[in-house]
């Protein structure tokens, strides 16, 4: 089973940051890995889709990148409303996939 | 407006069942894929199952395989999942989606499976 580590498992960052948040796969996933947002009592909102693709809706502050094994979300200037915890998520075929365990972002 | 509203979770006794809904509405439910996921505290995100839009493609994570079962009715716009053999490792909030690809673009609110004696 394809296994994803995300880092860090917190961050603390001040409004106007740029953050970052990894994802590393255990094999080549190639670009099958999708972001999500999930603020407190609300279910997973999708970020990113295919690595790289923003979904429609989500602020353009949000991008992501990377393949193969090494992949990044980046917020390229936090907003009060991004406090969240961000998760990525791999598909190794059409069907069953695996989520990362998780990054909570807080304000600093 | 795509909503997905799920529903049948509750306490269970460890060796029981329950039958979780998802209703559908705001899309062509019959178009489209959908999976389960579910979520604890201590293990995060948890795909459980995949069912394709006719139903011909079918899923499980291997700590459901064999207990759970996915299905759907088009007709009904709904989506299903009974689970069988209930242990308390099954505790958690389960959430339908629906899926397009690898990715689930849209997601209901969870309905909660407490399983405890």
């Amino acid at each position: 089973d394809i296994q994803m580590t995300q880092s860090p498992s917190s961050l603390s960052a001040s409004v106007g940051d740029r953050v970052t948040i990894t994802c590393q796969a255990s094999q080549d996933i190639s670009k099958y890995l999708n972001w999500y947002q999930q603020k407190p009592g609300k279910a997973p909102k999708l970020l990113i889709y295919d690595a790289s693709n923003l979904e429609t809706g989500v602020p353009s502050r949000f991008s992501g990148s990377g393949s193969g094994t090494d992949f990044t979300l980046t917020i390229s200037s936090l907003q009060p409303e991004d406090i969240a915890t961000y998760y990525c998520q791999q598909y190794d075929n059409l069907s069953m996939c695996t989520f990362g365990q998780g990054t909570k972002l807080e304000i600093k | 407006e795509v909503q997905l509203v799920e529903s049948g979770g509750g306490l269970v006794q460890p060796g029981g069942s329950l039958r979780l809904s998802c209703a559908a509405s705001g899309f062509s439910f019959s178009a489209y894929a959908m999976n389960w996921v579910r979520q604890t505290p201590r293990k995060g995100l948890e795909w459980v199952s995949y069912i394709s839009s006719s139903s011909s493609m079918i899923y499980y994570a291997d700590s459901v395989k064999g207990r759970f079962t996915i299905s759907r009715d088009n007709a009904k716009n709904s989506l299903f999942l009974q689970m069988n053999s209930l242990r308390d490792e099954d505790t958690a909030l389960y959430y339908c989606a629906r899926r397009i690809r690898g990715r689930s673009d849209h997601w209901g609110q969870g309905t909660l499976v407490t399983v405890s004696s």
